[in-house]
């Protein structure tokens, strides 16, 4: 049973547009949220996270937004650029909670591909 | 320079045939984990360690086992390496736990298994 899903497996944006990526989640418990980049043949990069305290944080081009009462996250690339191509997973913990203590939750990731 | 060392970054193998893959990290870090990715299915968990000589499960641990007697290292083993293991496999580390402490990752481990 998967806790957090990514529902588009890809998606393509030109250059300079703003790209979404979304992921949702089932567990209510999740309180941090984090975004991780990957270029084939290298490990996934961290790109950028979010405590369930917040419901935006911002770093350079790139903002997540939470939603909690939905369970839905939200990664912005803005302006889109080539070098953004890559695969994008979502990712959430419940820090300190009994059995989830020390997971990680991934989900399946979405290609984007950013063209000129 | 920070990093998760990952070795071999290939592997063919055959059924049966016991192997390990080694998991180094020279950021003094808490916290380990290894990962495997396949087509479709994401980043599952194998298994994960919080400290040293403390191990625990993930989402996909039948078939593997590991060990941390180190702080530095948290090898891979599998004793009996069975077809459905070929995947791409990844270490990583974190000072903390790994949602308030982001995971560095190793490049990789491609296994296949025949």
């Amino acid at each position: 049973d998967q806790q957090v899903k990514q529902n588009s497996p890809s998606l393509s944006v030109q250059e300079g547009r703003i790209s979404i990526l979304n992921c949702d989640y089932t567990n209510s418990m999740f309180d941090y949220f984090l975004w991780y980049k990957k270029y084939p043949a290298e490990g996934p990069t961290f790109l950028i996270s979010i405590s369930s305290i917040k419901d935006k944080n911002e770093d350079g081009r790139f903002t997540v937004f939470l939603n909690k009462s939905a369970k839905h996250l939200s990664l912005h690339i803005v302006p889109s650029q080539p070098g953004d191509s890559a695969v994008y997973f979502c990712a959430a913990s419940a820090i300190d909670r009994g059995s989830t203590l020390g997971r990680l939750y991934f989900g399946r990731g979405t290609q984007l591909t950013v063209w000129p | 320079e920070a990093q998760v060392t990952q070795n071999p970054r290939y592997l063919i193998t055959v059924t049966g045939k016991k192997l390990t893959v080694t998991c180094s990290q020279n950021m003094n870090h808490e916290y380990m984990s290894w990962y495997r990715q396949d087509p479709g299915l994401g980043l599952r968990q194998i298994y994960y360690s919080m400290n040293v000589e403390v191990t625990d499960k993930g989402d996909v641990p039948e078939g593997y086992k590991v060990s941390r007697k180190e702080k530095r290292n948290f090898p891979l083993i599998l004793e009996s390496p069975s077809p459905n293991q070929t995947s791409l496999y990844f270490c990583a580390s974190s000072l903390g736990e790994p949602g308030e402490s982001p995971l560095h990752f190793g490049n990789g481990t491609r296994l296949t298994v025949t």
